[in-house]
């Protein structure tokens, strides 16, 4: 079946540019996760939600990162301000039930602020 | 909170031999450890995970294995072939769900 799919794959933004990224996670994934991959690094965790619920925001790094999966399935991850340090390649991941541990990676959205 | 080490951070093997990349972990509570392949530009891909209830899994050409009093466990590669050639990410998911992960490893399979 479909993968998580992630749109644009592409953006890039005038410093100061408020931006939102989609994520369609797996048809039925109850567990919806973003991340931040900077260049050469490891992804980095940023926020996690249960169906629309969002339970675990302690990586988004500022006030001006916002994420929101209202109907519990596509979620929307909104960078306002953006600043040159929020270039990077933003992840959405997907995993089946709550208990399960296994992630689904998308494509990715590549972020350029200029 | 966790942190998780990853060396070496590139790797070069001739095509046939193995590859061996190696993690460390520091949260106890961690109990699920996932390996990731990212080639350029693509999303990473799990090739293979492994849970704090067992010591080893293999698949194929593919082994981890898990040492849970020593926080570390390992990625090998047998028979390693040009198409192995990509960054390697080792994660361990702590208790609230996140993984964290590695710096990654760049593996370059040499013909």
């Amino acid at each position: 079946g479909a993968g998580v799919s992630q749109s644009p794959r592409y953006k890039v933004a005038k410093r100061g540019q408020d931006v939102a990224l989609r994520c369609d996670p797996i048809s039925g994934h109850v567990s919806l996760f973003w991340y931040q991959q900077a260049l050469g690094q490891g992804p980095e965790f940023l926020t996690y939600f249960q169906n629309e619920a969002q339970l675990d925001k302690s990586g988004l790094p500022s006030d001006r990162f916002f994420a929101e999966r209202p109907e519990g399935s596509v979620s929307t991850l909104k960078i306002q301000r953006t600043q040159q340090e929020d270039s990077a390649v933003y992840l959405c991941a997907s995993s089946l039930a709550a208990g399960d541990d296994t992630q689904y990676f998308g494509p990715g959205t590549r972020l350029t602020v200029l | 909170g966790e942190n998780v080490e990853q060396h070496p951070s590139t790797l070069s093997v001739q095509e046939g031999d193995s590859a061996v990349i190696k993690c460390t972990y520091s949260d106890s509570a961690s109990n699920y450890f996932p390996w990731y392949k990212q080639e350029l530009g693509k999303r990473p891909q799990l090739i293979i995970d492994i849970r704090s209830n067992v010591g080893e899994k293999k698949d194929q050409r593919i082994a981890v294995t898990l040492n849970k009093t020593a926080k570390h466990f390992s990625l090998h590669i047998t028979e390693t072939q040009p198409e192995d050639s990509a960054v390697y990410f080792c994660a361990a998911l702590t208790g609230a769900n996140n993984l964290f992960f590695g710096t990654g490893t760049r593996l370059t399979i040499i013909p």
